[in-house]
């Protein structure tokens, strides 16, 4: 059976260091594979997505980076952490044709 | 921007059904109307989809007009359990990607 994880759960990070969470899915190939991020109070917003290793779309400019390295492996990155980027962050995955979405648990980020 | 649009919130007693509307009427004839829920602080669950005929699974029904301009979720018994934001979405089979709007909390009452 297909698995995702992403880690770690939670976070508390000073203004201006660095970010990298990490994705990985398990028991499937070539997954379509995203990044979300909820604002608390808010809805989610869809940051980047990749339907393939290398290929990366950006929804939003914004001070994040997306990788995808691995077939199954998705990492968001920032260089330099902002206050506004606080937020509960998801990683999620499908197979091409299906809008059928699997969502990790989460990772919630505090920028302080 | 989400193509649908959601009551912010809705109240239901518990053991009674839980209608949640959902209107798109801008919603073209090759999309799909999917729900998904999340609970506080996990990840949003896939629910049911359908694209002119009604739907029904283990977790609810969903009945979508015979203009597909609305739809409406029903969540049968609900429990207190199904307390949680329910989001509506169209997008096509396919789509890379599904965008989604502030949704419905929906809160079960004891």
């Amino acid at each position: 059976s297909q698995t995702i994880h992403q880690w770690p759960a939670t976070l508390v990070q000073p203004v201006g260091s660095p970010l990298s969470l990490e994705c990985t899915v398990e028991g499937t190939s070539n997954p379509n594979l995203y990044w979300y991020r909820q604002a608390a109070g808010r809805g989610l917003q869809l940051l980047f997505y990749s339907v393939g290793i290398g290929q990366i779309s950006s929804e939003v400019p914004q001070n994040l980076s997306a990788s995808r390295p691995q077939d199954r492996q998705f990492i968001l990155s920032s260089k330099k952490l902002l206050l506004s980027d606080s937020g509960f962050y998801l990683c999620a995955w499908n197979q091409g044709g299906s809008g059928e979405l699997f969502f990790g648990e989460g990772s919630r980020l505090t920028v302080l | 921007d989400a193509k649908t649009t959601q009551p912010p919130s809705m109240d239901c007693a518990e053991g009674r059904a839980a209608n949640l509307p959902c209107n798109h009427s801008t919603i073209s004839g090759n999309e799909y109307v999917y729900w998904y829920r999340q609970i506080h602080s996990q990840g949003p669950q896939y629910i049911i989809h359908g694209l002119k005929n009604n739907e029904t699974n283990e977790m609810a029904s969903l009945i979508i007009t015979e203009d597909r301009k609305s739809s409406t979720l029903i969540l049968p018994h609900a429990t207190l359990r199904d307390t949680a934001v329910y989001y509506c979405i169209v997008a096509i089979q396919g789509a890379q990607k599904l965008v989604f709007g502030q949704g419905t909390r929906l809160t079960i009452n004891p």
